[in-house]
């Protein structure tokens, strides 16, 4: 089973829509959860960090389900400046980050 | 803002030949990082390095690999004989001191062809 996992896409969203994908992690003792953005050939860039209770930063919303070893991300009122691919992000009790392959979000005008 | 930086940006190479690969971390950051990202797969971790020492590696990282940090700024991954298959993307990151939560930071990555 692959450490982290996602929906690849690609989702196709109009400017103004909210579009909403998961991704799941297998090892339960991860410790820290992160969503980073990455455009086409560039470095991963950290979107939000993801706490047990949720957080929101701005149009996006993170949530984190440990039971279900589950991590969401929802982007409301998309823009076209949110066209990437992003990555669901996760470490254990070591120093490593462990991606997924990612989620490609394409907004159209 | 600070970042990390890397150079060079685009290094092409012959089969066999020696590759460093250099690095300057953000500056009060103690905890350095390298990954690499071939052409349409995820991004892999290859090496963690604290304190003047390898914290943990990837089995990607074999002996072909190494990391130094050779003075108080840089951090740089040597690969000894590179074959076809090191051709990817590598991204130095790396972390604040006292984050429980181990943010890591990217630099802009080197891209290496091996030919």
């Amino acid at each position: 089973r692959k450490e982290v996992e996602q929906d690849p896409g690609p989702f196709n969203v109009p400017e103004g829509a909210t579009v909403a994908f998961n991704c799941t992690y297998s090892n339960s003792a991860s410790q820290s959860f992160f969503w980073y953005r990455q455009d086409c050939r560039k470095e991963p860039k950290l979107l939000m960090s993801v706490y047990s209770s949720g957080n929101e930063d701005g149009r996006f919303t993170a949530q984190l389900n440990r039971a279900s070893q589950y991590i969401s991300l929802l982007i409301r009122d998309s823009k076209l400046s949110d066209s990437a691919t992003y990555l669901c992000v996760v470490n254990g009790n070591d120093y490593k980050l462990s991606f997924g392959a990612g989620t490609t979000v394409t907004v159209r005008a | 803002e600070p970042e990390v930086t890397q150079t060079p940006s685009h290094q092409v190479t012959q089969m066999g030949q020696e590759v460093i690969l250099r690095c300057v971390p953000i500056s009060n950051h103690l905890y350095f990082y390298w990954y690499r990202q071939i052409l349409g797969q995820k991004v892999e971790f290859l090496v963690s390095f604290y304190n003047n020492e390898i914290s943990e590696k990837s089995e990607i990282f074999d002996d072909q690999f190494s990391v130094e940090r050779p003075d108080g700024s840089n951090f740089t991954l040597k690969i000894r004989s590179t074959k076809l298959e090191d051709s990817a993307m590598y991204f130095c990151a790396s972390r604040p001191t006292g984050s429980s939560y181990n943010e890591q930071f990217f630099g802009p990555g080197t891209r290496l062809t091996v030919l």
